[in-house]
Formats: structure tokens, C-alpha cells, sequence
């Protein structure tokens, strides 16, 4: 079956913008998840979503960040008044929820002026 | 103490060597643990996973897992350049998922 697709690929935005990340998941994953990679550095892990519970929304770097999924399946990623220090490519993926291997998508590259 | 530490590297190796990469995690109850590969501008791909103590082949790579000692390496053999890429160390316990920053491997023709 089909991937982990994204959302738009690039992002261009002038600061203080916000804007919206889409993730469509595996079909049948009810995990997901969305990091953060800068330039040359590691994931940074933002959110996680399993099922129908809560969130885990202990790695959003400010309130300005927000995620939400519906139905269990797409997700969008929030970015409100976008600064320069956000730009970076945004991942997401998901996982089946007995086995932990994550799968990923292709990323969109979000750049901020 | 970072969960998951890599040696950044850059490592080389001539083609046909075995590269030998390692990673050390810190949370004892970790449970799964995974290598992953990111080409330059692509995003990371799965290719191993290990859930147990000792070693995992599939084809040319070898996952090692030691939970006593806390480290899980992997072994790829004859390299090619086609694996010079970044690996990244994943672990995991629950629903938290840690990664490492990564080692960056070339393989010399």
C-alpha cells in the first residue's frame, strides 16, 4: 500500500505567518508522529498520537505549535506568527500499534524569512 | 545524559570493508531499538529492528544488541558506496521514541 504522504514538500512563508503541515498515515497505523529536524541535526520529537488518546504533546517547543488528528487518520500541524528559528523540515510518521517500527514520510521543508 | 548517544563520526571505510557502527542508550527498560538510514535530503528509512539480546542478520547488515551493557551496534558488510548516508539509532520504551544524532558513513570507492 501507499507510504506516509506529506504536505506540501516546501513551504515558503514570511514571519509571522502561520501555517498548516499535513500528514496522511499508513493506512491502518493508528500511531503517529511528527519531528522536527534542523539543518545537519537529529529528530526532535514534537508530538505523538495512538488511537483515540490523548496526545502526547510533551515536545512542542512553544504554544505556538499545535497538532491536532482527526478521525484517527490525517493529522495537521500548526504553526502560529512562524519565526526564522522554525525553519526546518517536518517529519512525520507512524506505526501500527503492537510494533513500534516507524515509518516515514517524506518530510515538508518549511522556511521562514 | 542524552537517552541515545551516537558517535557523530564522520566514519570511512573503503568499499568491501565492514563498517561498525555503535550507539549507547541510557533508559535500562528500553524494549525495542532500531537503525534507520537518511540519504542527504531524504528522510529516514527503517532498516533494522532488534527486540532481543544477541545478534540479527539480514543480508548484509548485523543489528547487536546487548541490554546489559546498554549499546546496540550495526554491522554492515561488504559496503558499498551506495550506504554512505547517515544511520540513526532509534530506541524505544512505551510510547516515548528517542533518536540519536546520528553517524555519518562514507564509503570510499
Amino acid at each position: 500500500g501507499a507510504g506516509v504522504s506529506q504536505s506540501p514538500s516546501n513551504k515558503v512563508t514570511e514571519k509571522g505567518k502561520d501555517v498548516e503541515l499535513r500528514c496522511d498515515p499508513i493506512s491502518g497505523h493508528t500511531a503517529l508522529y511528527w519531528y522536527r529536524q534542523s539543518l545537519g541535526q537529529g529528530l526532535e520529537f514534537l508530538i505523538y498520537f495512538q488511537g483515540n488518546s490523548a496526545p502526547d504533546k510533551s515536545g512542542l517547543p512553544s504554544d505556538r505549535f499545535s497538532a491536532e488528528r482527526t478521525g484517527g487518520s490525517v493529522s495537521t500541524l500548526t504553526i502560529q506568527r512562524t519565526q526564522q528559528e522554525d525553519s526546518a523540515v517536518y517529519l512525520c510518521a507512524s506505526s501500527q500499534p503492537s510494533v513500534n517500527e516507524q515509518f516515514f514520510g517524506p518530510g515538508t521543508r518549511l522556511t521562514v524569512l | 545524559q542524552k537517552e541515545v548517544e551516537q558517535n557523530s563520526g564522520p566514519l570511512s571505510v573503503p568499499e568491501g570493508a565492514i563498517a561498525s557502527l555503535n550507539c549507547t542508550y541510557s533508559d535500562r527498560g528500553s524494549q525495542s531499538f532500531f537503525w534507520y538510514r537518511q540519504y542527504s535530503g531524504k528522510s529516514p528509512e527503517l532498516i533494522m529492528s532488534i527486540y532481543s539480546n544477541g545478534d540479527k542478520e539480514d543480508g548484509r547488515f548485523t543489528a547487536q544488541l546487548n541490554k546489559a551493557s546498554q549499546y546496540v551496534s550495526l554491522l554492515i558488510r561488504d559496503s558499498q558506496p551506495s550506504d554512505s548516508a547517515t544511520y540513526l539509532c532509534a530506541v524505544t520504551g512505551g510510547n516515548q521514541f528517542y533518536f540519536g544524532t546520528g553517524t555519518s558513513l562514507t564509503v570510499i570507492p
